[in-house]
């Protein structure tokens, strides 16, 4: 079955403390992407990487720190979380054509106390 | 930045009933696509639009790609329980790579 997988699902952590969230797709998808969800904020873009060791800023990268070494794997390291980190998560890959539609993952939910 | 308008933001409708919702955009976009998110869940692609002017369907749902390139609808014919969740529009702009600007979301919610 063609999946995104992220993991951890939910995290509850302290500040400071260093934090990665996995990534996966089964798809041999060329582009990646990270996006964080708040209400009335839709979906804004972290990073995203074109294919393997290319990536670059989203919208609101600040904060966080990506890696693609793998072409099914595109983690996001959050080095020193912060509480405005507070947020729901979504990976999302699709294939080499900027017209085919991103998958998504089901989304990991991040608290930073 | 782009901005993507969406509305309305929530809509209580009774099953049944016809839902209709929008996305404008302060620039032109050259893909429209509309999501669906259950609770505890990724966003779902509904539909995808590539033209100007196309009108595409998926069962009971209608989205159209508006003909100035600025906006899309989305439609639901005849709701039932299940249509309950958040409805996104995204649109990917001529020159963005292939990056994606979301629309803040309609929450729909279905009563019997």
């Amino acid at each position: 079955e063609a999946q995104v997988t992220q993991n951890p699902r939910y995290l509850i952590t302290v500040t400071g403390k260093k934090l990665t969230v996995t990534c996966s797709q089964n798809m041999n998808h060329e582009y990646m992407s990270w996006y964080r969800q708040d209400p009335g904020l839709g979906l804004r873009q972290i990073y995203y990487s074109m294919n393997v060791e290319v990536t670059d800023k989203g919208d609101v990268p600040e904060g966080y720190k990506v890696s693609r070494k793998e072409k099914r794997n595109f983690p996001l390291i959050l080095e020193s979380p912060s509480p405005n980190q507070t947020s729901l998560y979504f990976c999302a890959s699709r294939g080499p054509s900027i017209n085919q539609p991103q998958h998504f993952g089901d989304g990991t939910r991040l608290s930073i106390l | 930045g782009q901005q993507l308008n969406q509305s309305p933001q929530s809509m209580f409708i009774q099953e049944g009933e016809d839902v209709s919702m929008n996305c404008t955009s302060s620039s032109i976009f050259n893909t429209w696509l509309w999501y669906k998110q259950d609770p505890g869940e990724g966003p779902v692609l509904l539909i995808a639009l590539y033209k100007a002017g196309e009108l595409t369907s998926n069962g009971r749902l209608t989205a159209q790609f508006g003909i100035t390139r600025k906006d899309s609808f989305l439609n639901i014919s005849a709701s039932i329980p299940s249509d309950v969740g958040i409805y996104f529009c995204a649109g990917r702009a001529p020159d963005s790579w292939g990056k994606l600007q979301f629309g803040a979301g309609t929450q729909v919610v279905v009563t019997p």
